[in-house]
């Protein structure tokens, strides 16, 4: 079956806009997850969705940073007002969180921030 | 907190030969999951492999196995007669039920011909 999607694939920007990613998770994964990955900091949690529970934004690292899962399905990961540190590759992943926690990753999307 | 470590930011190997790349964690839990990932220069990362904790035998796929170790909390990845397209950086990563991957710094493997 399809995997997990994303786009766009890659994003220049100028600094101080607002950029959306998008996340297509793999149908009927209910958990879906957000990290960013960056040089100097590896691989990076942002953001976890399940279900209908309240999201956990615990690794969001500022609050231009947001994110929304829309009808359980599609989320979109804002940034605002971007910064050059934002520059990384953003990948998203979907568990089905049944019998199996594993995390199945999106491409990604890279983000330039100039 | 977790904490993931992976020691060797660098390993090659000659095609057909094995190669063993190192993996320890520190956790408090007593059920939680490991994970390996590979991600190729086409930035998909690809899970290789899956151990959950409370299972002692060691997890095999293929020419890719695991030595679990709980006590030591030790999980290397050994991956056997080595192909071109294991090039590849490799990412042990941890979780517990439903949460988030922590991930090591990971370790850039090159198979040489």
């Amino acid at each position: 079956g399809a995997g997990v999607s994303q786009s766009p694939s890659n994003k220049v920007t100028e600094k101080g806009k607002d950029v959306e990613l998008r996340c297509d998770p793999i149908s009927g994964h209910t958990a879906l997850y957000w990290y960013r990955q960056s040089l100097g900091q590896g691989l990076e949690f942002l953001i976890y969705f399940q279900g209908n529970s309240a999201p956990d934004k615990s690794g969001l690292p500022s609050d231009r940073f947001s994110a929304e899962r829309t009808g359980g399905s599609v989320s979109t990961l804002t940034i605002q007002r971007t910064q050059q540190e934002d520059s990384a590759v953003y990948l998203c992943a979907s568990s089905p969180r049944l019998a199996d926690d594993t995390q199945y990753f999106g491409p990604g999307t890279r983000l330039t921030v100039l | 907190a977790q904490t993931v470590t992976q020691s060797q930011p660098e390993m090659s190997v000659q095609e057909a030969e094995t190669v063993t790349l190192s993996c320890t964690y520190d956790t408090s839990e007593n059920n939680y999951y490991l994970f390996w990932y590979k991600q190729p220069p086409s930035r998909q990362m690809i899970l290789v492999i899956r151990q959950e904790a409370y299972k002692q035998q060691n997890a095999t796929e293929n020419r890719f196995s695991v030595n679990f170790q709980k006590a030591a909390k030790s999980f290397s990845l050994k991956i056997s007669d080595s192909q071109l397209g294991d090039t590849a950086m490799y990412f042990c990563a941890f979780s517990t039920s439903g949460s988030r991957l922590t991930f090591g710094e990971g370790t850039q493997l090159t198979v040489n011909p």
